[in-house]
């Protein structure tokens, strides 16, 4: 079984201002590890992903994680967040070997920026 | 190309009806999965669908139930309502060959 925990459900960030959202996971298995991004009244969307390889990975808008797997964690960071950047994240995992394209998700983390 | 369309977005249903919601993947995606969101749980796997065989199911009730046709378009079905399953209900489909899922828009479910 797998478990994924966003250690934090809410977090305010002043425009221009660094942010970094927190993913911890738990498998007994090699998994796949995705960040996706929500808004208001909306579905989820692929931000980025790790699979294998450079344990850090970008998105084209800025946001990057790193994999890090002593500490079983896939941080999401950007150096300058926008306005435009206010949602909700979800971090997520999956079973590399499964064979199906299950997700195991936190519970979210939202994110405000203030202008 | 067209994303993931859910049909519909909204619904209005009394405790003790069954519902239908309606989920067209990606063309030339085979699989299909199912996603209930609330605030309480967040988003749970429900079941996932490929090539018409259910691979995969979440821990929920009999009360929830899906199919997918030959086409790969899914539907799933909940019966018996009951007003915890007030609820976002997203759908998702994968290439074959690929890790990453698309997400609908979602179905809003409202049970009163």
């Amino acid at each position: 079984a797998q478990s994924v925990t966003q250690l934090d459900s809410q977090v305010p960030v002043f425009e221009e201002a660094p942010v970094e959202l927190r993913c911890n996971y738990s498998s007994s298995v090699s998994v796949y590890l995705f960040w996706y991004v929500q808004y208001p009244n909306q579905g989820l969307q692929l931000l980025l992903k790790y699979l294998s390889g450079s344990t850090l990975v970008e998105s084209i808008n800025g946001f990057e994680a790193e994999f890090n797997k002593s500490q079983t964690s896939f941080h999401l960071r950007k150096p300058s967040v926008h306005i435009s950047d206010t949602a909700e994240y979800f971090c997520a995992v999956s079973d590399s070997g499964a064979g199906s394209y299950q997700l195991t998700f936190g519970k979210g983390t939202k994110l405000s920026v203030i202008p | 190309k067209a994303g993931v369309t859910q049909t519909p977005r909204y619904l209005i249903k009394t405790r003790g009806q069954q519902v239908t919601l309606s989920c067209s993947p990606i063309s030339g995606h085979r699989s299909v999965s199912w996603y209930q969101q609330t605030p309480g749980q967040g988003l749970q796997f429900l079941f996932e669908y490929f090539s018409e065989t259910q691979r995969n199911k979440g821990n929920f009730p009999g009360r929830f139930s899906g199919r997918q046709f030959s086409n790969s378009r899914s539907e799933m079905n909940v019966s018996t309502l009951e007003l915890g399953d007030s609820a976002l209900y997203l759908c998702a489909s994968s290439r074959t060959d690929s890790t990453e899922a698309f997400f609908g828009q979602g179905t809003r479910l409202t049970v009163v």
